[in-house]
């Protein structure tokens, strides 16, 4: 019953350093999203995916890279980290868009960036 | 893009008392959700409404989704020390009318602090 899985739950990176941000989900779902999350900013969407081999980008996606090569996992790069991607990020997914099918999200990544 | 007000932004409030929270939006929207966020988690999906006068209950929650299609209520009856969290509103426009993936908005949330 695991839902939506992100790794690591937590990180600090120095300026300038890489790192890629793994999200799982085992409900078979086709649409996968990444969120941040800053204080009072709410939820911003930086990429999705709609399906497997498809990635688009959201509201805030510069500095970032995603990856959906396997239907299952849902993968956010930072190539060249800066402190302004200090943040909380959130993984979700969803069956499919529209209808009526609501986004299920992990517990987040905490990522500093010094 | 599509705008969503949330308020209040936070809320103080004694053990026992009802609460109430709403979302506004600047256009229409086919779907609300609400969503609960504790300290060190996600979001969890508390309530889904997908028509325009809905009301939904979940135990103690109920949330409505307005008539006009701009604006969502969630009230929380005889608050307890567990409904402390931030509360999510979330909103889904007309299909291809951005937001993303699919179409959904999130509000900034409403801090909920229950003192005993």
């Amino acid at each position: 019953n695991a839902g939506v899985t992100q790794t690591p739950k937590f990180r600090v990176l120095k300026t300038g350093q890489s790192m890629t941000l793994l999200c799982a989900q085992d409900m078979n779902h086709e649409y996968m999203y990444w969120y941040r999350q800053d204080p009072g900013m709410g939820l911003r969407l930086i990429h999705y995916s709609v399906g497997e081999g498809t990635t688009a980008k959201g509201e805030v996606p510069d500095g970032y890279n995603v990856s959906r090569l396997k239907k299952q996992n849902f993968l956010l790069g930072l190539e060249s980290a800066a402190p302004s991607q200090t943040s909380v990020y959130f993984c979700a997914s969803s069956y499919s868009k529209g209808g009526n099918q609501p986004q299920h999200f992990g517990d987040g990544t905490r990522l500093s960036i010094l | 893009g599509q705008q969503l007000n949330q308020s209040p932004q936070s809320m103080f409030i004694q053990e026992g008392e009802d609460v109430s929270m709403n979302c506004t939006s600047s256009s229409i929207f086919n779907t609300w959700l609400w969503y609960k966020q504790e300290p060190g988690e996600g979001p969890v999906l508390l309530i889904a409404l997908y028509k325009a006068g809905e009301l939904t209950s979940n135990g103690r929650l109920t949330a409505q989704f307005g008539i006009t299609r701009k604006d969502s209520f969630l009230n929380i009856s005889a608050s307890i020390p567990s409904d402390v969290g931030i509360y999510f509103c979330a909103g889904r426009g007309p299909e291809y009318s951005g937001g993303g993936a699919d179409g959904l908005t999130f509000g900034k949330g409403t801090h909920l602090i229950i003192q005993p």
